[in-house]
Parts: structure tokens; sequence; C-alpha cells
């Protein structure tokens, strides 16, 4: 079956330290691969995503390249701000469709301190 | 563009009772998609409407059912609610044409007692 298996946080890093977020992923076929950041008390918002083998996601800082070799797609930020904490969720799509659900992986929580 | 609306934000139930959430589509918009998430979890997909029929199901029970309109808003009903109900529940609206074009509401916190 598909499924997405990410790094357990909490993180805790400082201001302006480097972000890496793993994740990896079991699906067949080839999937779509997303970042969703959900912040406190909201819903969910999609960071970036990735559609096929080598593509690389960006938005805001944050970079994701999907890794067939590897079946993964790790979240990167060079420089993080206290405004990125928040949880971050890391999910697939099965097909190439806007009706496919997700599956997602348990989240990872990121406090950047000042 | 308007947004995904989710009401109520909280709400308290007590066990055995039934509980109905509600959800606007984004404009545009034609699937609905209904996600419980568990505290500290990721979210679990419960099931999707396309055109007021249901179009896929993820692993619940018969007891979480729903509902889509006319106008493309949704229900999600639960009866004979369980305490590991309680969770977030997410609403996100997207459309077949647009492809990974999936709006999240804020979600409707479910407490159980």
């Amino acid at each position: 079956g598909n499924s997405v298996t990410q790094m357990e946080g909490p993180v805790t890093l400082s201001e302006e330290a480097f972000l890496t977020i793993n994740c990896t992923y079991t699906a067949t076929g080839y999937p779509s691969l997303f970042w969703y950041v959900q912040y406190p008390g909201e819903g969910l918002q999609l960071l970036l995503k990735a559609t096929k083998a080598d593509d690389k996601g960006s938005n805001k800082g944050f970079e994701a390249t999907y890794r067939k070799e590897t079946t993964s797609f790790h979240l990167e930020k060079g420089s993080v701000q206290v405004s990125d904490s928040a949880v971050y969720f890391c999910a697939l799509s099965p097909r190439n469709s806007g009706n496919t659900p997700l599956v997602f992986g348990k989240g990872t929580r990121l406090s950047v301190i000042a | 563009e308007t947004g995904v609306t989710q009401s109520p934000t909280h709400l308290i139930k007590t066990r055995g009772q039934q509980v109905t959430l509600r959800c606007s589509s984004q404009s545009g918009h034609n699937t609905v998609s209904w996600y419980q998430q568990a505290l500290g979890q990721g979210p679990q997909f419960i099931f999707q409407y396309y055109r007021e029929e249901e179009n896929g199901r993820g692993n619940f029970p018969p007891r979480f059912s729903g509902l889509q309109f006319p106008n493309y808003s949704s229900e999600l009903n639960v009866n004979a609610l369980e305490l590991d109900d309680s969770a977030l529940y997410l609403c996100a609206s997207s459309s077949r044409q647009e492809i990974y074009g999936y709006t999240f509401g804020s979600g409707t916190r479910l407490t159980v007692v």
C-alpha cells in the first residue's frame, strides 16, 4: 500500500539554522509528493509539491527534490525564522488527479527559537 | 476567490451522541474530501464526494457518513460517538480539472467526553 514516513520531532532550531526534515515514501506507480504546513490552530496549507522524479518544489525558501531512486522527498531550508515554527506534513497522492486522496505522514513539529 | 469554510470550529459531545460537521467548498471546486486528524498524528482520509455521491472511502466504519449538496457544500455525520472520535476534522475541496488543487479548511475540533 501507499505510506509516508517522516522523521519524528520535535525539532528545535535556533533562528538562521539549516533545516532538514526527512521524508520517505512507499507507493505503487509514480505518485505526486507534497509538503503541507500547519500553523497552531489552523488547517493545512500547501507548502510545495513535485509531480515527477527529479522535480524540485520550492516556496518561501523551502525546497524538496523528488528522488525516485531513494523514494525520498526531504524538506530543506537554508535559514529558518521564528515564524517557520509549525508542524510539517509530508504527503503523497497516488495518481495525477485533483481528486485522489492524500496519504500523510505523522508530521514533524518544528520550533525555532530566537 | 473564497476559501474552504468549516463550522463549527469547536464542539464537545457526549459518547453515544451524533454530530454533524459542515463544510463550504472553495468556489469552482466540485469535489470534497474529509480527513480525521487525531492529536499528534497526520490526517487520515475518511471519504470523498463528487457530484453528490461518495467517490472513495478510507478505513472508517459506516457510522461515519456524509452528504454533498448541489452547491458542492458538504456534511460529515458521525453516529454513536466514541471517545476515540475526538480529533480535528478537516475538509478539503478540489476540482478534477485542477491537478493537486486541494484547499483545506481550518477544521472542526471535536471532543467526545
